[in-house]
């Protein structure tokens, strides 16, 4: 079945990149996308990707998908305090009436002054 | 505008109430969604509405009973609940439209946080 796997910690000082990764499963085409999720919040949609791109950049966003590996990351840029949170990696699985989200775990970033 | 919003915010209630969860957006979206969500971990889909049909239901115990009276609003009714119901319970919506497979991206509302006592 599909699954989308994150490790599950990552801490790094203001001002430096955050690299977060992801991998899954699915062969098939699909939507990979990346949510934020800070403390008491919902999930904010930060960005998404087609199976068939290498990559996408959105301000401060770059996200890279290496399809052969199934691998997709995000990196953030000149990190701030905000970034703080909780960054979920999910996978698109169509079905005859739409789709579904399949999420990994959940990366939390701490972000240190 | 890809505002879904939820109401309320917060609800505590004992384990013989019913009470109900909102959500509603005005993006004309087709296919809403249900979530629950403990903390630190990633959503757990409940159910599907495509059409206001309901056309996921992931196997979720009877005292959640889910409700679309139209294609702007989303209802989850909660009658017996127990404690480890307690979470957060988030509401998406996406553009349903099955050939573009694009709108399917979903947008997720600010949940509604839940306490059973």
């Amino acid at each position: 079945g599909e699954d989308v796997e994150q490790s599950l910690f990552l801490s790094v000082r203001e001002g430096d990149s955050s690299v977060i990764n992801c991998t899954y499963t699915d062969s098939s085409s699909t939507y990979l996308y990346w949510y934020k999720q800070e403390p008491g919040a919902g999930l904010q949609l930060l960005t998404y990707i087609f199976s068939n791109m290498d990559m996408k950049q959105d301000q401060r966003l770059t996200v890279l998908l290496n399809k052969k590996d199934k691998h997709l990351s995000l990196r953030i840029a000149d990190t701030q305090t905000g970034d703080s949170a909780i960054y979920f990696c999910a996978e698109m699985v169509f079905y005859n009436q739409g789709g579904k989200l399949i999420f990994g775990q959940g990366t939390e970033l701490s972000v240190k002054p | 505008d890809t505002e879904v919003t939820q109401t309320p915010k917060h609800l505590v209630m004992g384990m013989t109430n019913k009470k109900s969860l909102k959500c509603e957006q005005h993006m004309g979206h087709r296919a809403m969604y249900w979530y629950k969500q403990k903390a630190k971990k990633p959503p757990e889909l409940m159910f599907v509405y495509s059409y206001e049909k309901l056309s996921i239901n992931e196997s979720v115990p009877s005292r959640f009973s889910p409700e679309c009276p139209n294609s702007s609003l989303l209802n989850l009714h909660l009658h017996a609940l127990q404690p480890e119901d307690s979470a957060l319970y988030l509401c998406a919506s996406s553009q349903g439209t099955v050939t573009d497979r694009g709108g399917e991206t979903q947008y997720f509302g600010p949940g509604t946080r839940l306490l059973v006592l």
